[in-house]
């Protein structure tokens, strides 16, 4: 089983700055097929990204993902009030796909 | 608009069994692969089972596997996860995916449902 570690656990960060989120795994992910999902309190998670930089449907241009192999990025280039919430890597290139423990964006 | 409801959550002692729906609409619901994925009480996320398009492929996670059975009825466009056995560590929110293709294999899953409870105590 591939096991993703996403960091930092928490990031703190105020509107307007950059975000930049790590997902690491323990082997190569095949064909970077890694997705990103965002969750906000109480609500279900919402796709983000997904083959490792394509966004999903309706998803603002200010989110972006990167990476191949072990190691994966998602940025948000500029923070609006709305994008604080707990961010999730999953991979799917495997015959389990799993899930990293959660990044949690805070306001500073 | 794609509407995920689930249904069927609640609370249930250990042993005992449990059986959760999830009624789709605003899709051709036969076109794609559906799953379950489960949250603990401030966890993270964790896979649960997937069915393809035709119920012709399907996957559990190691944790379930034996005690948990997925289901479809394309005709009602409904998806059903049967739990028996059930455990504390059970306990979780129980989401409703569609995935982005067919096959259940190497699932994205876009979009979710609201998700309902399961509480495994005696």
């Amino acid at each position: 089983e591939i096991v993703l570690t996403q960091s930092p656990g928490t990031l703190s960060l105020s509107p307007g700055e950059r975000a930049t989120l790590s997902c690491r795994a323990s082997q190569s992910v095949s064909s970077s097929y890694l997705a990103w999902y965002q969750q906000k309190p109480g609500q279900a998670p919402r796709l983000l990204i997904y083959g490792a930089s394509s966004r999903a449907t309706g998803i603002p241009d200010r989110f972006s993902g990167s990476g191949s192999g072990t190691d994966f990025t998602l940025t948000i280039s500029r923070l609006e009030p709305e994008d604080f919430a707990v961010y999730y890597c999953q991979q799917y290139g495997s015959s389990r796909n799993t899930f990293g423990q959660g990044t949690k964006l805070e306001i500073k | 608009e794609v509407q995920l409801v689930e249904s069927g959550g609640g609370l249930v002692q250990p042993g005992r069994s449990l059986r959760l729906s999830c009624a789709a609409s605003g899709f051709t619901f036969d076109d794609y692969a559906m799953h379950w994925v489960r949250q603990a009480p401030g966890k993270g996320l964790e896979w649960v089972s997937g069915i393809s398009w035709n119920s012709g492929s399907i996957g559990y996670a190691d944790s379930v596997k034996g005690r948990f059975t997925i289901s479809r009825d394309n005709a009602k466009n409904s998806l059903y996860l049967q739990m028996n056995s059930l455990r504390a560590e059970d306990t979780a929110l129980y989401y409703c995916a569609k995935d982005m293709k067919g096959g259940y294999s190497n699932p994205r899953f876009d979009p979710w449902g609201q998700g309902t409870l399961v509480t495994v105590s005696s």
